[in-house]
């Protein structure tokens, strides 16, 4: 099993630019989150989905767009990205009442 | 909406010595998950607690759950130099999994 894989591993945008996070995991989990984490900082969440088709706002939703089209891929949208999304992004997915796995994390820089 | 303290943020402190973390939260939730992260890196699953009176214990480190206090602890034994890390806790609410701000650990040889 490959886990949990995200797609870049870094990235610079301009402000103003759209882009797409992907997050896919080959584990069958239903539960898929995505995080942000600002340097020296904890993880703030962003959004979650607890199975295809259905997603919820986390903490910090605002700027963000996701979609859960399928169990395996849990995409998050940037749009307009501004300095402040400047941060590393993380996905992890679950099942049950067990661990979250997380990926390795895109690094973004907006300048 | 659910709060997640940790305290405290930053700690120095000795090989050899014991010490523990200590994580707040504010709903009733009986979920709480311990992760380490490296620098630079991402994060490692420690321990799951799900009920209360949960204690789990791996190695120099030893997590607990008092859901009525609703506080976890983090406790190391005898710290060695490979312990330094960053510790989080984590709770889930209905699902949605908040983390505290984390706990930076550095352990002087």
């Amino acid at each position: 099993n490959a886990g949990v894989t995200q797609t870049p591993k870094f990235r610079i945008l301009k402000i103003g630019q759209s882009m797409t996070l992907q997050c896919a995991q080959d584990m069958n989990h239903n539960y898929m989150y995505w995080y942000r984490q600002d340097p020296g900082m904890g993880l703030k969440l962003i959004y979650y989905s607890v199975g295809a088709g259905i997603t919820d706002k986390g903490e910090v939703p605002n700027g963000y767009n996701v979609s859960r089209s399928t169990t395996e891929d849990f995409p998050l949208r940037l749009e307009l990205a501004a300095p402040s999304q400047t941060s590393v992004y993380f996905c992890a997915s679950k099942t049950g009442f067990y661990t979250q796995y997380f990926g390795p994390g895109t690094r973004l820089t907006v300048l | 909406e659910l709060k997640v303290e940790q305290n405290p943020l930053f700690l120095s402190m000795q090989e050899g010595k014991n010490y523990t973390i200590y994580c707040n939260y504010s709903t009733t939730s009986d979920r709480l998950y311990w992760y380490r992260q490296d620098p630079g890196k991402s994060l490692e699953s420690l321990f799951v607690l799900l009920s209360n009176g949960a204690v789990k214990q791996e190695g120099r480190l030893m997590a607990s759950l008092d859901t009525k206090a609703r506080l976890s602890t983090l406790h190391i034994t005898a710290a060695v130099h490979d312990l330094s890390a960053t510790y989080f806790c984590a709770v889930d609410d209905d699902d949605k999994i908040i983390f505290g701000k984390g706990t930076r650990l550095h352990i002087l040889p």
